[in-house]
């Protein structure tokens, strides 16, 4: 039973083209996030959503779209994908935003390669 | 903003032997939560420690513990009993218990190595 899971493991795509990245947690956790990290490793937070509400975008470029259908889903949209683009994304998820001693659970991530 | 400091990029340490990774951190902030995170090959990130401002006491979960100096804002991460598992890149995050949305703030990562 995974607890967070994302589809797909692995993304290859063309420079210009369209994606999405699903991420889905089973563990009834209000509060879910997208991460990114880039070649040199280093993790930055990109959205987080509480019960289906956005509460951080933290400067990400507007041609990447989180949807959020259900609290147990946090699907991330990218538009006119760039070279820039290609990186592991993360999902995670936590019990409460804000609250203490939660712990942020991640999922295995996505690779995205944009040639 | 927070930011967090790993001043070691890779470490090394021989099976059975103990080693310490370094992080310090800046914040205004006077609560708030820090974690260590392991990165395996797999990818996966995997929740090694977690130390709550407010206590003094330090942390520890089995082989790995951490001395907090909240003063001196410096968490660091001792792995005793090195084992070939542990080897993976180890992140220090660092989360505000104020601000709404509960975002990690990460280091940058050492890179553990263990020489069997």
């Amino acid at each position: 039973d995974t607890a967070v899971s994302q589809t797909p493991k692995y993304l290859v795509t063309q420079m210009g083209n369209d994606k999405s990245i699903k991420c889905e947690q089973n563990l009834g956790h209000d509060t879910m996030y997208w991460y990114k990290q880039d070649s040199k490793k280093f993790l930055k937070i990109m959205f987080s959503y509480n019960n289906k509400e956005l509460i951080i975008n933290e400067t990400v470029p507007n041609r990447f779209s989180p949807k959020s259908p259900d609290k147990a889903h946090l699907n991330l949209h990218i538009n006119s994908l760039e070279l820039g683009d290609s990186a592991v994304y993360f999902c995670a998820s936590s019990q409460v935003a804000g609250g203490p001693g939660e712990t942020q659970y991640f999922g295995p991530g996505t690779r995205l390669l944009v040639l | 903003a927070q930011t967090v400091t790993q001043s070691q990029p890779e470490m090394s340490v021989q099976e059975a032997e103990t080693v310490t990774l370094s992080c310090t951190y800046d914040t205004s902030e006077s609560d708030y939560y820090l974690f260590w995170y392991k990165q395996p090959p797999s990818r996966q990130m995997i929740l090694v420690i977690r130390q709550e401002a407010y206590k003094q006491q330090n942390a520890t979960e089995n082989r790995f513990s951490v001395n907090f100096q909240k003063a001196a804002k410096s968490f660091s991460l001792k792995i005793s009993d090195s084992q070939l598992g542990d080897a993976a890149m180890y992140f220090c995050a660092y989360r505000s218990a104020v601000l709404y949305g509960n975002k990690l703030v990460f280091g940058a990562g050492t890179i553990l190595r263990v020489k069997s």
